[in-house]
């Protein structure tokens, strides 16, 4: 199983830069990472997807090693409206008759601060 | 124009009784999911299912039970619900399976569920 690791909890001010990582040290060959974000009483949302190095999308970046062991997920100069939980997942590629693989874990609760 | 939506979103029944939580999409997805978010915030994939094939978490009760009347539907029936059973259910689509790249999933507003 792609076990992944994050911190339990982050704070940050207004106009940082935040970084939060998550570890996989047992992360596929096949395996994506994906990261979610959730606020209270809505559904995760989708923010970011990556296999190796770097992608950047409008929202956030995702680093990516090459070892693929961990990944890093940057959100440029927060704002108190990204306050939420933040999800990695590793694991996407299910397998074939069972979806055990695909949990979520309990995420990264971060708190921008004005 | 809500992407995908649940119904009810508050659930309160007792003990042995059988529901059902309905779920559609309106994105044109081929691949629908349900999740489980208990009181810690944990994730959990319960099934993962397309016009093609059914993934269950074998770890789910055979009590819940998913029904897709059509592609943009996928309904959730539990039976026998127990007091376990409360948390927080959310359906998702995505465009792709699982198990393909851009497989980004689209969450519903979730179902609480609270059995007494």
């Amino acid at each position: 199983l792609a076990k992944t690791t994050q911190p339990i909890s982050m704070d940050s001010y207004e106009g940082q830069e935040v970084n939060i990582t998550c570890s996989h040290n047992n992360i596929a060959t096949n395996d994506y990472i994906t990261w979610y974000q959730q606020f209270p009483s809505q559904g995760p949302r989708f923010i970011i997807q990556g296999y190796k190095t770097k992608v950047t999308n409008e929202v956030a970046s995702l680093f990516i090693p090459a070892d693929r062991k961990s990944s890093t997920l940057s959100l440029p100069r927060v704002s108190l409206s990204d306050t939420a939980v933040y999800y990695c997942l590793v694991g996407a590629a299910i397998s074939s008759g069972s979806a055990r693989q695909l949990t979520f874990g309990s995420g990264t609760q971060l708190t921008v601060l004005p | 124009d809500t992407a995908v939506s649940q119904t009810p979103k508050y659930l309160v029944t007792q003990m042995g009784n059988d529901k059902s939580i309905k779920c559609e999409q309106n994105l044109g997805h081929d691949t629908m999911y349900w999740y489980k978010q208990d009181s810690k915030k944990f994730l959990k994939i319960m099934f993962s299912y397309n016009n093609k094939e059914l993934i269950i978490n074998e770890t789910v009760p055979n009590r819940f039970s998913p029904k897709s009347p059509d592609k943009a539907h996928l309904n959730l029936h539990i039976n026998s619900l127990e007091l376990g059973d409360s948390a927080v259910y959310f359906c998702a689509s995505s465009q792709r399976t699982a198990r393909e790249r851009g497989n980004e999933q689209f969450f519903g507003p979730g179902t609480r569920l609270t059995v007494l």
